[in-house]
């Protein structure tokens, strides 16, 4: 079965640009998320959604990022007016049921974002 | 909010030995406590994890301990493989909460 994936998994963007990553999760998990990973570093927590809703988006470093997940399975993350602290790589996580439960996050292979 | 603190950031070994990282977190109420390994150019993969209920747990060559008093929990790998080596991060959350990630250690087995 296919694991998480996300696309592009390279993105080279110039500042002030808007950018698009997409999330595409395990068939059927409840939970998604978000994370950002620059370089050396752990990952760091964005937000979360339960099936479509955007139960915490805490993490999310200022107003020009926004998240999506209008169906319940494929998530959108976007930056808009990209600039050069931005560039990290972004992962996808999904895992099958909802925060309350421990359970295995899975993770994507990440998009790496550079801005320049 | 919850601090997860992992040592050391590298680590070197030979084929054969053993490896233990450490991490400790600030946040008692904190009851999940999952180890990542990522591999270059790679999303983390879950190698093991433990839960507040239980003090150790091992799967084959690899264990994890946990001292809720002291709030550390530890890494063990026996055996290492060249095939281990890999950045390894510990995390620590509670019910309802997103995971909070140490820094990572960078693990080089040398055959």
């Amino acid at each position: 079965g296919a694991g998480v994936s996300q696309s592009p998994r390279y993105k080279v963007a110039k500042r002030g640009q808007d950018v698009a990553l997409r999330c595409d999760p395990i068939s059927g998990h409840v939970s998604l998320f978000w994370y950002q990973q620059a370089l050396g570093q752990g990952p760091e927590f964005l937000t979360y959604f339960q099936n479509e809703a955007q139960l915490d988006k805490s993490g999310l470093p200022s107003d020009r990022f926004f998240a999506e997940r209008p169906e319940g399975s494929v998530s959108t993350l976007k930056i808009q007016r990209t600039q050069q602290e931005d560039s990290a790589v972004y992962l996808c996580a999904s895992s099958y049921r909802d925060l309350t439960t421990y359970n295995e996050q899975f993770f994507g292979p990440g998009t790496r974002l550079t801005v320049l | 909010g919850e601090n997860v603190e992992q040592h050391p950031s590298t680590l070197s070994v030979q084929e054969g030995d053993s490896a233990v990282i450490k991490c400790t977190y600030s946040d008692s109420a904190s009851n999940y406590f999952p180890w990542y390994k990522q591999e270059l150019g790679k999303g983390p993969q879950l190698i093991i994890d433990i839960r507040s209920n239980v003090g150790e747990k091992k799967d084959q060559r690899i264990a994890v301990t946990l001292n809720k008093t002291a709030k550390h929990f530890s890494l063990h790998i026996t055996e290492t493989q060249p095939e281990d080596s890999a950045v390894y991060f510990c995390a620590a959350s509670r019910a309802g909460t997103a995971l909070i990630f140490g820094k990572g250690t960078t693990l080089s087995v040398s055959s």
